[in-house]
């Protein structure tokens, strides 16, 4: 079973790109990796998803390199409001194993 | 607001009693979870219901007792808990296309407090 490890927390400047970066050695072929962001008092919400290479969206890019075996979140000029804790998931498409890193507590400073 | 409402949100109970949390979904999705989260520790996923059946169990204790009685409602009856079960329960839900795959959208999250 796969498990997520990602660091418990970093800081961070204003206007800085910031990358989080989660291990997980032994994913399955059938998994996908999604990140979620969390504030206090409230439920995580859904940041990006993908399976390989590089997604980009709105609020991020997630690249993830050939061997999955890890995924980092970018996370591009970042703001006071983004400090919150992100959670790296591996899921299967198939099933409802599901591995939920510990979180990394991201500290944005003005 | 994500579509997904929980309530109480804050609950303090002793050991001897008996409550249930309750999860209502308006997203229109066929899956429904519930979480356990505890300071510094993974997201514990706890019950997973598909349609209104429940296809996940992930090893909770009997104290715990999930009910579903359709696929926009889902229930966590508590009964003689712990002070170890004091936590953050998460509802969440998604659509299904297979979890790993699916956006989930959570609730706030109901605070547990066990004495």
């Amino acid at each position: 079973l796969a498990k997520t490890t990602q660091p418990i927390s970093m800081d961070s400047y204003e206007g800085q790109e910031v990358n989080i970066t989660c291990s997980h050695n032994n994913i399955a072929t059938n998994d996908y990796i999604t990140w979620y962001q969390q504030f206090p008092s409230q439920g995580p919400r859904f940041i990006i998803q993908g399976y390989k290479t590089k997604v980009t969206n709105e609020v991020a890019s997630l690249f993830i390199p050939a061997d999955r075996k890890s995924s980092t979140l970018s996370l591009p000029r970042v703001s006071l409001s983004d400090t919150a804790v992100y959670y790296c998931l591996v899921g299967s498409d198939s099933n409802y194993q599901l591995i939920w890193g510990a979180g990394t507590k991201l500290i944005i400073k003005p | 607001e994500t579509g997904v409402t929980q309530t109480p949100r804050h609950l303090v109970m002793g050991m001897t009693n008996k409550k249930s949390l309750k999860c209502e979904q308006h997203l229109g999705h066929n899956a429904m979870y519930w979480y356990k989260q505890s300071a510094k520790k993974p997201l514990e996923l706890m019950f997973v219901y598909n349609f209104k059946e429940q296809t996940e169990n992930n090893s909770v204790p009997s104290r715990f007792s999930p009910e579903c009685p359709n696929s926009s409602h889902l229930f966590l009856h508590l009964h003689t808990l712990q002070p170890e079960d004091s936590a953050l329960y998460l509802c969440a839900s998604s659509q299904d296309q297979g979890a790993g795959l699916d956006t989930q959208y959570f609730g706030p999250g109901t605070r547990l407090t066990v004495l």
